[in-house]
């Protein structure tokens, strides 16, 4: 099976920059997701990554490193509605490339 | 277009009781996915649907549970004698294949079983 650790609760002020790590454990890794879930509602896809680097888009980023079984999200200019659960998810190859999420990480952003 | 839907949003049952759950992808998506979401946790994986056949249960709990998707687009979750223990948040997602992409998540339906 999968292991995934997130921290459970960060809070950040409205305007910084606030890093989420993820860390995973399992054989046969093929990427990870990260996805936004706001108190009683669906989560929304924010990134897929595959291989190490990098990978930017708008104010969110996303970063793997497979030899090191680690990620993070970071999150620029945060806004008020960032507040959120940030879901990590990862897949495994030669399978059904099913995620398994992590219990994901409840960001709080205050004025 | 319209997103993944379900129905009922909420549901209340008494223990004992049978219920089904509907989920409703996106036009041509082929992989549909089951999953239960308790609070404070991420998605827990039920089962998933590549077309009409289950490609994977090995996430249903018990026999209790089972779920079908006999035309390949809508797919019904089925509870048979619910247990207060099954009271979560069932999400259902569907995407237009499996590995890298992303899977569109319903509003899910909220079960509680008293």
């Amino acid at each position: 099976g999968q292991n995934i650790d997130q921290p459970t609760e960060m809070t950040a002020t409205e305007g910084a920059i606030v890093q989420i790590n993820c860390t995973y454990q399992t054989s046969g890794f093929n990427g990870l997701f990260w996805y936004q879930q706001h108190a009683g509602e669906a989560p929304t896809f924010l990134s897929y990554n595959v291989l190490d680097g990098l990978e930017e888009k708008g104010r969110f980023s996303s970063f793997l490193s497979r030899s090191k079984g680690y990620s993070y999200l970071l999150l620029k200019e945060l806004q008020m509605k960032d507040s959120a659960s940030y879901l990590c998810a990862v897949t495994v190859a030669g399978g059904s490339y099913i995620p398994t999420f992590g219990r994901g990480t409840s960001l709080i952003v205050h004025p | 277009g319209a997103g993944v839907s379900q129905t009922p949003s909420n549901k209340v049952t008494e223990k004992g009781k049978y219920v089904e759950l509907r989920c409703d992808p996106i036009s041509g998506h082929t992989a549909l996915y089951w999953y239960r979401q308790s609070l404070g946790q991420g998605p827990e994986f039920l089962i998933y649907f590549q077309g009409t056949g289950a490609a994977d249960d090995s996430g249903l709990p018990n026999d209790r549970f089972f779920a079908v998707r006999p035309e390949g687009s809508v797919s019904t979750l089925k509870i048979q004698r619910t247990e207060r223990g099954d009271s979560a948040v069932y999400l259902c997602a569907s995407s237009a294949g499996t590995g890298r992409y992303e899977q569109y998540f319903g509003p899910g339906t909220r079960l509680t079983v008293t």
